[in-house]
């Protein structure tokens, strides 16, 4: 079972740049979403999507675009990329509802250098 | 201003007695604690929950507790193991959030044999 996998593992992009981070699940789960760590600052909700072709803005959208065309992927695109999103970005996914037998399962994160 | 706080960045313990990480919250609307852990190079993995119905809850080793009164929630580990050493988030959601979660900052968790 593969869970919830992250490609690529590591990028390096300059300034403007423009990328896809991949996310794939295969739990049948309805409930995806993105998050980015940072030092000191924990991880914050970049967006979430509560099924295929529902998406919405979490807690620092900006920069960041996404779409979920299937239940399984929910990719990740940086339009302009910029020093400020050199981060370790990571992909969750659960069944819809916060219940005891719901949490997040996340993939092992992608971490991203602009330069 | 951050909603969730883990004001120790660190915890070092010996291997086989208690670790205690903390984390405090502002937001009284907040009714479903978790606990992530994080190895390095890895995502973060479930430990363990609580609802606000809830003042403890129990896993093994592990139990949360939960002061709605003072907005604090807690994580034991005893007897504590080296294979503990980990990241350890906090994290809160409110109502029907879908995984909205809003995380802590970590702990950075040592356990020294």
């Amino acid at each position: 079972n593969a869970g919830v996998t992250q490609t690529p593992k590591f990028q390096v992009l300059k300034t403007g740049q423009s990328m896809t981070l991949q996310c794939a699940q295969d739990m049948n789960h309805e409930y995806m979403s993105w998050y980015r760590q940072d030092p000191g600052m924990g991880l914050r909700l970049i967006h979430y999507s509560v099924g295929a072709g529902i998406t919405d803005q979490g807690e620092v959208p900006n920069g960041y675009n996404v779409s979920r065309s299937t239940t399984e992927d929910f990719p990740l695109r940086l339009l302009s990329a910029a020093p400020s999103q050199t981060s370790v970005y990571f992909c969750a996914s659960s069944y819809k509802g916060q219940g005891f037998n719901s949490p997040l399962h996340f993939g092992n994160g992608t971490r991203l250098t602009v330069t | 201003d951050q909603q969730v706080k883990q004001n120790s960045p660190s915890l070092s313990v010996q291997e086989g007695r208690i670790s205690i990480l903390n984390c405090d919250y502002t937001n009284s609307m907040f009714d479903y604690f978790l606990w992530y852990k994080k190895y390095p190079a890895e995502g973060p993995t479930f430990l363990i929950s609580i609802s606000s119905i809830k003042d403890k809850n129990e896993d093994g080793r592990f139990t949360v507790f939960l002061n709605k009164s003072a907005k604090h929630l807690s994580l034991h580990i005893v007897p504590s193991q080296p294979g503990d050493s980990a990241v350890y988030f906090c994290a809160v959601a409110g109502g029907t959030s879908y995984g909205k979660l809003t995380f802590g900052q970590g702990t950075i968790l040592t356990v020294h044999p």
